[in-house]
């Protein structure tokens, strides 16, 4: 079993629909969740950070993490052409050695239709 | 604020080269780590720098692959020889210390043919 599960996708949606990225992990040791966006041919940029259990809003972006599901999930309201990417979620725990390892997901393949 | 960068931009060699990457970090970060990011997956970590000591090179295949963080600044992932499998886009992130978000930069496409 993988740490972190993501659906690959493809997902496509009509322009201004509620969209729903999702991830589950494993590991209960993960402390820190975050969402990356990734445009074709360009580094992830960091969209969402977050450590506890609950939502957290940025504009059309809201980061929901359910610790005792061990489930994440991203939602993009009024979805535009220009969200169309690939969504990676990742999950951060500490290590024995005092650093902390991070864990991608698989990545979303989001298209927004206009 | 200077993002993470990374050069070159793309790369193609044959397979038995070598080949180099570059990456310089966001100023005052300490943390640089290394991703190999094959099409259609998530990036897989391959060696991480805290200043400029390795802290996890768990998943580097060090008969081939090579990385070193001069003054705990810039870092250079090197490898020799390439194989097939190695294509992929390498990624280089920082972070300001260890439990703080990555910053990624835009990455080394890598074919090896």
């Amino acid at each position: 079993q993988k740490e972190v599960e993501q659906d690959p996708g493809p997902l496509s949606v009509p322009e201004g629909a509620i969209v729903s990225l999702n991830c589950t992990y494993s590991n209960s040791a993960f402390q820190y969740f975050m969402w990356y966006r990734q445009y074709s041919r360009k580094g992830p940029e960091l969209l969402m950070y977050t450590y506890s259990s609950g939502n957290k809003e940025d504009g059309r972006f809201t980061a929901q993490v359910d610790k005792s599901s061990k489930y994440i999930s991203l939602f993009i309201r009024d979805s535009q052409p220009s969200d169309s990417a690939t969504y990676l979620c990742a999950m951060s725990a500490g290590t024995t050695s005092g650093t902390y390892k991070y864990i991608f997901g698989t990545g979303t393949r989001l298209k927004v239709l206009a | 604020e200077a993002g993470v960068a990374q050069s070159p931009r793309y790369k193609i060699i044959e397979k038995r080269q070598s080949v180099a990457f570059w990456c310089n970090p966001i100023s005052g970060h300490a943390t640089l780590y290394w991703y190999q990011q094959i099409l259609g997956q998530g990036p897989k970590l391959l060696i991480q720098f805290q200043n400029n000591g390795v802290v996890d090179d768990s998943q580097l295949p060090k008969d081939r692959f090579s990385a070193e963080r001069l003054k705990g600044v810039d870092s250079t992932l090197k490898i020799q020889p390439a194989k097939l499998e190695d294509s992929a886009v390498y990624l280089c992130a920082s972070s300001l210390r260890g439990d703080s978000p990555l910053h990624f930069g835009n990455g080394t496409r890598l074919t090896v043919t």
